[in-house]
């Protein structure tokens, strides 16, 4: 069964610590994804790779940042984390893929629902 | 810039009522795939379909059905005679040129299915 993992479901740490959020997929996708979830805002897109040692900023990449040094890894790091960052944050991967090729989904992780304290 | 309005934060149905969930989508793309989730309690985003662009026969699969309107840009989801397993947060998302890149999802409904 294809996944994606997120290492933590809980974490619970404190301001000003330095956090890694690990993602792992077993599925050989070039495109992984870092969203939070916060309550209204839906998810929001936080930084984005399209291959190994490739990012890219999404909506809003202020205060993280992000490691791919392989295929089927994509941490997040939250530099100095902060009470504003209390959020349920999701990992995703995808492959690419065009209309006549039918394109493909996304497989999304469990989640970690990080606590800054 | 993409964007994807979902108008109902919380809907509360009793069970085996009919529910719609609206999804409103803005983009200049000509080629897109739109999206609709289903995450339970447990977390976990489900995915539930996909539609491209130029398609836009209405699907159905079982008591699920999806009206997508390019004139309206709208893509709106129903549930028939709903039931309690229904209970979850639905989000409506949005990919624009190629399938597989970033997804712009929408607010969520909260739908709850009361016994």
């Amino acid at each position: 069964d294809v996944k994606v993992t997120q290492s933590s479901r809980y974490l619970v740490k404190r301001t000003g610590e330095k956090v890694f959020l690990e993602c792992v997929q077993d599925m050989d996708h070039e495109n992984m994804f870092w969203y939070r979830q916060d309550p209204g805002l839906g998810l929001r897109l936080i930084y984005f790779s399209y291959d190994v040692k490739m990012k890219e900023k999404g909506d809003i990449p202020e205060g993280y940042s992000v490691s791919r040094e392989k295929k089927e890894r994509f941490s997040l790091i939250l530099e100095s984390a902060s009470t504003n960052q209390t959020s349920m944050y999701l990992c995703a991967s995808s492959v690419p893929g065009t209309y006549l090729l039918g394109g493909y989904g996304y497989t999304f992780g469990s989640g970690t629902r990080l606590t800054v304290v | 810039a993409q964007k994807v309005t979902q108008v109902q934060t919380e809907i509360s149905v009793v069970e085996k009522e009919d529910v719609t969930l609206d999804c409103v989508y803005e983009t200049r793309d000509t080629t897109y795939y739109l999206f609709w989730y289903k995450q339970p309690p447990s977390g976990e985003l489900v995915f539930l379909i996909r539609r491209n662009s130029f398609d836009e026969q209405n699907e159905i699969s079982g008591r699920y059905s999806w009206n997508f309107q390019k004139s309206t840009s709208s893509f709106n989801f129903t549930i028939t005679a709903s039931q309690v397993v229904d209970s979850a947060v639905y989000f409506c998302a949005l990919s624009v040129g190629t399938s597989g890149s970033r997804l712009t999802f929408g607010e969520g409904t909260q739908l709850t299915v009361n016994p």
